[in-house]
């Protein structure tokens, strides 16, 4: 069946640090590829997306290439702010059926310190 | 615009008791799904409704689950009777059509004790 894989967090990192989140997928077809981000106290947001092999999502200075020969859509950022601590999950939807239910990731906690 | 919104945010029952979800979509929004976050794990899909039909609802866990949308505005999950597992953040989304973006609410945080 579909499913993502993200790594174990909580991740740490100093302001100014660089920034991977690993994410792996399994899924027949082609799926669209997602980084949704939790604030604290806020509600889950679309952070970026990638709809096709090779495209790369980006945003707020994060970016993830989708990469279908790997099965992989890892989060970077070139240098992290306090203000990006969160939680980040990926996720999958399958398009062509009756419904594009998300399949996610359990999440990694970003903690940057100043 | 107004985005989705869930009430309550926060939810605290005993077992065996019934309790109800509401989520309230995008206006316009056609899709409107539901998903549950339990003990820090993954987000799961419960069910998809478009307008007030029922499209998929293969993740809904039991039959204590019951979602309606009723008009095909606003929706609600109710938990009857509820069971200690059935703890942890229900998160609504919404989107125009059914390739598009999902956006979604804060969540409804709820405790089963």
């Amino acid at each position: 069946g579909n499913s993502v894989t993200q790594m174990e967090g909580p991740v740490t990192l100093s302001e100014e640090a660089f920034l991977t989140i690993n994410c792996t997928y399994t899924a027949t077809g082609y799926p669209s590829l997602f980084w949704y981000v939790q604030y604290p106290g806020e509600g889950l947001q679309l952070l970026l997306k990638a709809t096709k092999a090779d495209d790369k999502g980006s945003n707020k200075g994060f970016e993830a290439t989708y990469r279908k020969e790997t099965t992989s859509f890892h989060l970077e950022k070139g240098s992290v702010q306090v203000s990006d601590s969160a939680v980040y999950f990926c996720a999958l939807s399958r398009s062509g059926g009756a419904t594009n239910k998300l399949i996610f990731g359990t999440g990694t906690l970003l903690a940057v310190q100043p | 615009e107004a985005g989705v919104t869930q009430f309550p945010s926060h939810s605290v029952i005993e077992k065996g008791q019934t309790v109800t979800l509401r989520c309230d979509p995008i206006s316009g929004h056609d899709n409107l799904y539901w998903y549950r976050r339990v003990m820090g794990k993954e987000i799961k899909f419960l069910l998809h409704f478009v307008k007030e039909s029922k499209q998929d609802e293969s993740g809904m866990p039991n039959n204590r689950f019951l979602a309606e949308r009723t008009g095909g505005t606003y929706s609600t999950l109710k938990v009857q009777p509820a069971e200690l597992e059935d703890s942890g953040v229900y998160f609504c989304a919404s989107s125009p059509g059914l390739v598009e973006t999902q956006y979604f609410g804060p969540g409804t945080r709820l405790l089963v004790l």
